[in-house]
């Protein structure tokens, strides 16, 4: 079975400052891969980065970046740059099981922005 | 770009009433999924389809069926709605097999079960 586990339920930042949230994750499966989302207030989760168990670079797109450590299975997400309209719910999840094809989820963890 | 419908932002409803959580993808996507969101627990996933008229169950299946008659459209069905029911309720959907695909979600269904 897969799980995921996000150990910071809040986080706060400073205006234009990075952040980085932590990701564990635990699975058997050879391939898996690894996603985060953010969710604000408003309650749509929205895609923000991949990371392939396989892909030997660490995935970037934009302000985001995901720092994935095999070895210590961690996917933490760095967001450079805060802005305010970062504040949201973030979410890390996993894919991999060949019979579930849905999503593993971690409990979330919510930032706070400060100006 | 994908989208993902789902039929009520808001929902109030009775202990005891059957309610029904529809959702619509545009993207021919093969795979469905409804997930349950409380706070602390992230996304806990009920039930998923592959193909229509083809169901699995998630994690959290007892309380709750689906019905997937066309492609585009998930229901979520509550037989008997109960108080523990009320959360948040996401769609999404996905296209294929591959690990690689992110899933797309709806806007949600925030259902409170009086």
């Amino acid at each position: 079975a897969q799980k995921i586990t996000q150990t910071q339920p809040g986080m706060f930042v400073q205006e234009k400052e990075a952040v980085t949230l932590d990701c564990t994750y635990d699975t058997s499966d050879p391939s898996y891969g690894l996603f985060w989302y953010k969710q604000p207030s408003s309650g749509e989760m929205i895609f923000l980065i991949y990371q392939g168990s396989y892909d030997q670079q660490n995935a970037t797109e934009g302000r985001y970046s995901l720092n994935f450590q095999k070895a210590r299975k961690s996917a933490n997400l760095v967001i450079s740059a805060s802005q305010l309209g970062d504040s949201a719910m973030y979410f890390c999840a996993m894919s991999g099981d060949p019979g579930r094809r849905a999503l593993t989820f971690g409990s979330g963890t919510r930032l706070q922005v400060q100006p | 770009d994908v989208k993902v419908t789902q039929s009520s932002r808001y929902l109030v409803k009775r202990t005891g009433e059957k309610v029904f959580l529809e959702c619509v993808q545009d993207m021919d996507h093969e795979n469905m999924f409804w997930y349950r969101q409380d706070p602390g627990l992230g996304l806990r996933l009920i039930y998923f389809s592959y193909d229509v008229k083809m169901k699995e169950k998630g994690d959290i299946p007892e309380g709750y069926s689906v019905s997937r008659e066309k492609k585009e459209r998930f229901s979520l069905i509550l037989e008997s709605a109960s108080t523990n029911q009320t959360s948040m309720y996401l769609c999404a959907s996905t296209a294929g097999t591959a690990s690689n695909q992110p899933q797309h979600f709806g806007d949600g269904t925030r259902l409170s079960i009086l």
